[in-house]
């Protein structure tokens, strides 16, 4: 079993709809949780961070993270044909310097106009 | 923008050759940290650097090496490169969350 799973799709959705993506984890060290946008051929762009359980919102972003079972999503409110990316959730035992990400395998999304 | 600059943007090498790849961030940072991501998979850690000193390795093996220099910018170094090592190889500098634009290395 992979440290981190996460279903690469693709998933494709029409522009305004509420997208949904999770990873599940079996390491209960994991404290730090991130989800990354990625565009192709690019690197990974944070957009995300969050450290405790429950949701953090940003714009029409929401991470939530239950450690309980070991589950984190990310959900896209009024999705753009913009937010069509592979989006990749990583998480990480400490928040320190240089401390290693661990990754999925990135979802495909794609928003169709 | 992210403040981390990596160079070249894309190279081609061909198997059994040696690769030099360049990461360097606008502020000075004590770590460096690099990553490969192969096509269609998330980023595997290679390995950090702390204060010029290797602190942490993933599952690569010694082919992949490293250094950083006392003006904190890095290179890995890839000996005996092999068809399996082309990816995009990512540098992650300090303690924030993000990451260089990357070098696309393609081995023939």
């Amino acid at each position: 079993q992979k440290e981190v799973e996460q279903d690469p799709g693709p998933l494709s959705v029409p522009e305004g709809a509420i997208v949904s993506l999770n990873c599940t984890y079996s390491n209960s060290a994991f404290q730090y949780f991130m989800w990354y946008r990625q565009y192709s051929r690019k690197g990974p762009e944070l957009l995300m961070y969050t450290y405790s359980s429950g949701n953090k919102e940003d714009g029409r972003f929401t991470a939530q993270v239950d450690k309980s079972s070991k589950y984190i999503s990310l959900f896209i409110r009024d999705s753009q044909p913009s937010d069509s990316a592979t989006y990749l959730c990583a998480m990480s035992v400490e928040e320190q310097a240089g401390t290693a990400l661990i990754f999925g395998k990135g979802t495909t999304l794609s928003v169709s106009s | 923008e992210t403040g981390v600059t990596q160079s070249p943007t894309h190279l081609i090498k061909t198997r059994g050759q040696q690769v030099t790849l360049r990461c360097s961030s606008q502020s000075g940072h004590n770590t460096v940290s690099w990553y490969q991501q192969a096509l269609g998979q998330g980023p595997q850690f290679i390995f950090q650097y702390y204060r010029e000193e290797e602190n942490g390795r993933g599952n690569f093996p010694p082919r992949f090496s490293g250094l950083q220099f006392p003006n904190y910018s890095s290179e890995l170094n890839v000996n005996a490169l092999e068809l399996d090592d082309s990816a995009l190889y990512l540098c992650r500098a300090g303690d924030e969350q993000y990451f260089g634009p990357g070098t696309r290395l393609t081995v023939t």
